[in-house]
């Protein structure tokens, strides 16, 4: 089976510009996250969507956005990308909606903001 | 301040030694999970903790949850080069949804 994928691996934006980034679930996983790894740092908490509604979200300034469509794949968004918007976005799956549920993480898209 | 603080930062030693690495917070959480992270990979889970004074094997890895809930930790017995990584601990907060907080990490290495 696959596991969770993302896509692009990298990118190189400059500021100021628009990005969207891809996720595609585990096959059966009806709940995405959204996280931002810093270089140095643990992943910190975006977005989280179960059943395309969102559920939870981060301490992020509103150009972050995201949305989960009927295949429960989503997309993050990002206006205006400033220098301090470079990180490992990372998108993570999981089974059911449950705290305990543990996350399958995808490698991450590397954002790289010049 | 983090959440949940991980010690140490840094941690080199040998193959073959035994090495502990840290979760501490003044919160309780419903449950706390442990993560390894290679190099260009999302971190991969290791365990889920749920109930206080639980301790769960993993071959040479030991997790321990705290009587109260708010603190862990992770023992390895005599490391491998394969083990070398970043760990990291996550938990949800009670009444947090399922929104996973992270510690900083303990970055690790083994040398042959």
């Amino acid at each position: 089976d696959a596991g969770v994928t993302q896509s692009p691996t990298h990118l190189i934006k400059t500021r100021g510009q628009h990005v969207t980034l891809r996720c595609s679930p585990i096959s059966g996983h009806k709940s995405v996250s959204w996280y931002q790894q810093v270089l140095g740092q643990g992943p910190q908490f975006i977005f989280q969507y179960y059943e395309k509604e969102e559920r939870g979200r981060g301490n992020f300034p509103d150009r972050f956005s995201a949305r989960q469509f009927p295949n429960y794949s989503s997309e993050l968004n990002v206006n205006a990308l400033l220098l301090g918007d470079s990180a490992l976005y990372l998108c993570a799956s999981k089974l059911g909606y449950r705290p305990n549920y543990g996350y399958t993480f995808g490698s991450g898209t590397r954002l790289t903001v010049v | 301040t983090q959440l949940l603080e991980q010690s140490p930062q840094f941690l080199s030693i040998q193959e073959g030694e035994n090495l502990t690495v840290y979760c501490n917070s003044s919160s309780v959480f419903s449950s706390l999970q442990w993560y390894r992270q290679e190099p260009g990979e999302g971190p991969v889970l290791l365990v889920t903790v749920v109930t206080g004074g639980e301790v769960k094997k993993l071959k040479r890895l030991t997790f321990q949850f705290g009587d109260a809930r708010k603190d862990s930790s992770l023992h390895i017995t005599a490391a491998q080069t394969g083990d070398t990584g970043l760990y990291l601990c996550a938990a949800n907060k009670n009444n947090a949804g399922n929104m996973l907080t992270f510690g900083g990490g303990t970055r690790l290495m083994v040398k042959p």
